[in-house]
């Protein structure tokens, strides 16, 4: 299972928008709506962002949202804060019954 | 608040065993999925392998197949990771992860902080 494809990094300036995507196949990304979005800061664990392509868990903030479009799945987060610089990563569910994670984005706030 | 905290790893030889575990706490853990996901130095995340509520339902990444098993036990609350044949490509952090449902294919919401195996002669 092939990871899903991600850009290695975006950058923006503090309280402007930035949307990182992750491009997979009918097999999982464009296939089901199990698509997370999650992120890690350096040296701590993963934290879930968004969950089923468009929910966010409770606590996190509405200047992140979610959606997709065929085969590509996309994390928006506006209002770009000092706090958000991360690695982030994708994920969904699989045909074959597995998960994969996305190549991940460095976000880097200018 | 909910409460993950791996166990188990450390330095281990190529093709010797380790075996992971995962005290979860703070939830009603067998209502819901787990899962194991790795992080090898500097790289990205890779998922290993999942387990359904009632161990019903299992999952396993190619690269694990065959040589990883998944287990739980619900009384105890815990998770675990036999890990059998393990090869240098093997060495990472382990995550344990808490499913956002009871069938592991939602996802995983609340994750440990790790546990860390290395593999080397």
């Amino acid at each position: 299972q092939s990871a899903l494809t991600q850009p290695a990094s975006v950058s923006g300036s503090p309280g402007q928008s930035i949307t990182i995507s992750c491009t997979g196949t009918s097999s999982d990304v464009g296939g089901y709506n199990y698509v997370s979005w999650y992120r890690q800061h350096p040296g701590k664990a993963p934290k879930l962002m968004i969950y089923e392509v468009t929910n966010r868990p409770s606590g996190i903030s509405n200047r992140f949202s979610g959606s997709k479009s065929g085969n590509t799945a996309s994390l928006t987060i506006s209002g770009l804060q000092a706090e958000d610089e991360a690695d982030y990563y994708c994920s969904s569910y699989t045909s074959s019954s597995t998960y994969v994670f996305g190549t991940g984005t460095k976000v880097t706030v200018l | 608040e909910v409460r993950l905290v791996e166990s188990g790893g450390g330095l281990t030889q190529p093709g010797r065993s380790l075996r992971l575990s995962c005290a979860a706490s703070e939830f009603t853990f067998d209502h819901y999925a787990m899962h194991w996901v790795r992080q090898a130095p500097g790289k990205g995340l890779e998922w290993v392998s999942s387990i359904s509520w009632n161990s019903g339902n299992i999952g396993y990444a190619d690269s694990v197949k065959g040589r990883f098993t998944i287990s739980r036990d619900n009384a105890k609350n815990s998770l675990y990771l036999q890990m059998n044949s393990l090869r240098a490509e093997d060495m990472a952090l382990y995550y344990c992860a808490k499913g956002l449902r009871g069938v592991w294919y939602y996802g995983m919401d609340v994750w440990g902080q790790g546990t860390t195996v290395t593999v080397s002669s």
